[in-house]
């Protein structure tokens, strides 16, 4: 078990360019979740896959967001035309099927739009 | 809805004194709770949670919390702080439906002084 992984950690970007960030989750967790981070807040739920299934999206997630797992392993989070409120610690978490399973999380890819 | 609330933001204790951090929690069924802890530039590290078995739950690094139903309440404690103590406490609850929803609470910074 060598934990969630995200890459890369640190991006910085100026407005109105793409990004992509990638996690890898806990190799036996078939679930997989993104969160955003904003300064001084908790994480707020982004969207989440059982496999390579994507089952929700919060409202946050506007269109110009899109997150992919295509073989039910890695996850990617595109980010188009980015915009200075997209500025935030971006959070992967993984976690076994279940209700009350634990969730565990990645480092976190740290996005700054200049 | 399912939602926490952190009484403070802030929290400073002195080294060998002990820790309190409160969390409030409102749900319409019987919640999952969580306390996460996160250092800086590192990822949410679990440090122990409630699933409706024993109400005083016993964590990692000498934390424990005490559900209490009657008060809603979740606190967090610890008999003493440790400089490595420091850093961004969150508070969790557990949206009890088949994605496993996560709730985080606004965080409570705590600092250790020597």
């Amino acid at each position: 078990d060598t934990g969630v992984s995200q890459d890369p950690r640190h991006k910085i970007t100026k407005r109105g360019q793409n990004v992509t960030f990638r996690c890898d989750p806990i190799s036996e967790h078939n679930r997989l979740y993104w969160y955003r981070q904003t300064l001084g807040q908790g994480p707020e739920f982004l969207t989440y896959f059982q496999n390579e299934a994507q089952l929700e999206k919060s409202r946050l997630l506007s269109d110009r967001f899109s997150a992919e797992r295509p073989k039910g392993s890695f996850s990617t989070l595109e980010i188009q035309r980015t915009e200075q409120g997209d500025s935030a610690m971006y959070l992967c978490a993984s976690s076994r099927t279940g209700i009350q399973n634990t969730q565990y999380f990645g480092p976190g890819t740290r996005l700054t739009v200049l | 809805a399912q939602s926490v609330t952190q009484l403070d933001s802030h929290v400073s204790v002195s080294e060998g004194t002990p820790v309190l951090l409160r969390c409030n929690y409102s749900s319409s069924y019987s919640p999952s709770l969580f306390w996460y802890v996160q250092h800086p530039n590192k990822g949410l590290q679990l440090l122990l949670k409630y699933t409706s078995a024993a109400t005083l739950v016993k964590g990692i690094n000498g934390f424990e919390a005490e559900f209490k139903k009657s008060e809603t309440s979740f606190h967090l404690t610890k008999p003493s702080a440790h400089m490595s103590d420091a850093a961004e406490y969150f508070c969790v609850v557990s949206v009890l439906n088949a994605n496993n929803d996560m709730r985080f609470g606004a965080g409570t910074r705590l600092t250790v002084k020597p």
